[in-house]
């Protein structure tokens, strides 16, 4: 099973509204990844978790906060947003950070931000 | 550093014939170098990866890919076209000294008609 699930499908927030975004997988991944991408662009990194610590942040704003409570589990929250934040949000996980791991990607949440 | 260049923004076959989309890396060092597929409003699909040995590698949907380190390219290629092929892909890098990240590029628009 290479499934990455990620919760919702779908959000559509208010610049002052805080939201959070859900990623899960259950294949004992040990790296997990966010990615931000914009309309036929490629996927940009935003941040990277390896062992359930933040190992690499791509210079996000700090209005969007990752979290990491478990090694299943990948939160993003949102707050504060701007318009130009609307984007397919990525969620990816690979067995190990280091080396040719596979990133298996999740669906993605399509946000808008009003 | 690191890249990635796709150099066709879109490649247009006939269903039936053969395809290839491009891809060019540059590294210093030994490259990881994979193929992903994203169809419309879905996250990305793994088709393959070249680590090492055999420079002609297979995945999934029966697409696959040639490394040449000559040339330093890593062409995605398919026999044989077929409409549910069109998709949007990306060719993407890994080095071997960085284990932090890959670099996507900018994607190629596979259409392929009837």
């Amino acid at each position: 099973d290479t499934e990455v699930t990620q919760t919702p499908k779908h959000l559509v927030m208010g610049m002052t509204n805080k939201k959070s975004l859900k990623c899960e997988q259950h294949m004992g991944h040990r790296a997990m990844y966010w990615y931000k991408q914009k309309a036929k662009k490629p996927p940009e990194l935003m941040f990277v978790y390896s062992y359930e610590k933040l190992s690499i942040n791509e210079s996000v704003p700090s209005r969007f906060s990752p979290e990491c409570p478990n090694s299943s589990l990948l939160n993003l929250h949102l707050h504060a947003l701007q318009p130009e934040d609307s984007a397919l949000y990525l969620c990816a996980s690979s067995q190990d950070p280091s080396g040719a791991d596979t990133q298996y990607f999740g669906p993605g949440t399509r946000l808008t931000v009003l | 550093a690191q890249s990635v260049a796709q150099p066709e923004d879109q490649v247009n076959v006939a269903e039936g014939n053969p395809l290839t989309v491009k891809c060019t890396y540059s590294v210093s060092g030994n490259p990881y170098l994979f193929w992903y597929v994203q169809y419309p409003n879905r996250g990305l699909q793994f088709l393959l990866k070249y680590i090492t040995g055999d420079n002609l590698v297979k995945g999934s949907y029966g697409f696959e890919a040639e490394f040449n380190k000559s040339q330093t390219s890593f062409h995605l290629k398919k026999p044989s076209a077929l409409v549910s092929d069109s998709a949007l892909y990306f060719c993407a890098v890994r080095a071997y000294s960085s284990a932090s990240k890959i670099i996507f590029g900018s994607g190629t628009r596979l259409s392929i008609r009837p």
